[in-house]
């Protein structure tokens, strides 16, 4: 069972280069997310996407875009990265209902330079 | 909006000693309320989870956790831990389609 599959697991960009964030799941769950993980500031939310077609922006959408490409995948894209979005990027999914819980992939560590 | 706050960045405990983290939630609707685990190096996984009914609610490996509706808390419990349980923890609440994490608590137990 693979559930949701991140790729890169590492990736390193020089400052104003840009990348997608791949994210795929198996799971036929309409909801899916992105998050980035800091020290001291836990996981906050990119963008999250409530079906197939939808996005929304969370708590921290600047700097990034989204696309929903069908119901399995949900990339994350930094058009010019900066040194601030150096984290750990989680991407996760659920089920329809407010007490379905994330599953989520096992995240891609950015650092910009 | 929802918002989490997590009271403890840092607790270090000796095995065999008893553990509870503070979670404390704010958000306007039915809350449906998550603990989360991460071990070093790994991706996030639920520990439990509670929506309606009884509000303790027993979760894998010995944790549990109580809902307080007056004092708007969903603090985590464990009786006894061992030096396994060394992790990160996540309080979580979800409103409609949206997770908000808490800050997280690094539990680091002695051996």
């Amino acid at each position: 069972n693979a559930g949701v599959t991140q790729t890169p697991k590492f990736q390193v960009l020089k400052t104003g280069q840009s990348m997608t964030l791949q994210c795929a799941q198996d799971m036929n769950h309409n909801s899916m997310y992105w998050y980035r993980q800091d020290p001291g500031m836990g996981l906050r939310l990119i963008y999250y996407s409530a079906s197939e077609g939808t996005t929304d922006k969370g708590e921290v959408p600047n700097g990034y875009n989204v696309s929903r490409l069908n119901k399995r995948e949900f990339s994350l894209r930094l058009e010019s990265a900066a040194p601030s979005q150096t984290s750990v990027y989680f991407c996760a999914s659920s089920e329809d209902g407010r007490n379905t819980e994330a599953f989520f992939g096992q995240g891609t560590r950015l650092t910009v330079v | 909006a929802q918002s989490v706050s997590q009271h403890n960045h840092h607790v270090i405990l000796s095995e065999a000693a008893s553990l509870e983290l503070g979670c404390n939630y704010s958000y306007g609707g039915t809350v449906n309320l998550f603990w989360y685990v991460q071990y070093p190096g790994q991706h996030l996984q639920l520990l439990l989870k509670y929506f309606s009914g009884d509000p303790l609610v027993k979760g894998i490996k010995g944790f549990e956790a109580e809902f307080i509706k007056s004092k708007f808390s969903f603090n985590l419990r464990k009786p006894s831990v061992q030096w396994s349980d060394t992790a990160e923890y996540f309080c979580a609440v979800k409103g409609g389609f949206k997770t908000i994490f808490g800050a997280g608590t690094r539990l680091f137990v002695k051996a």
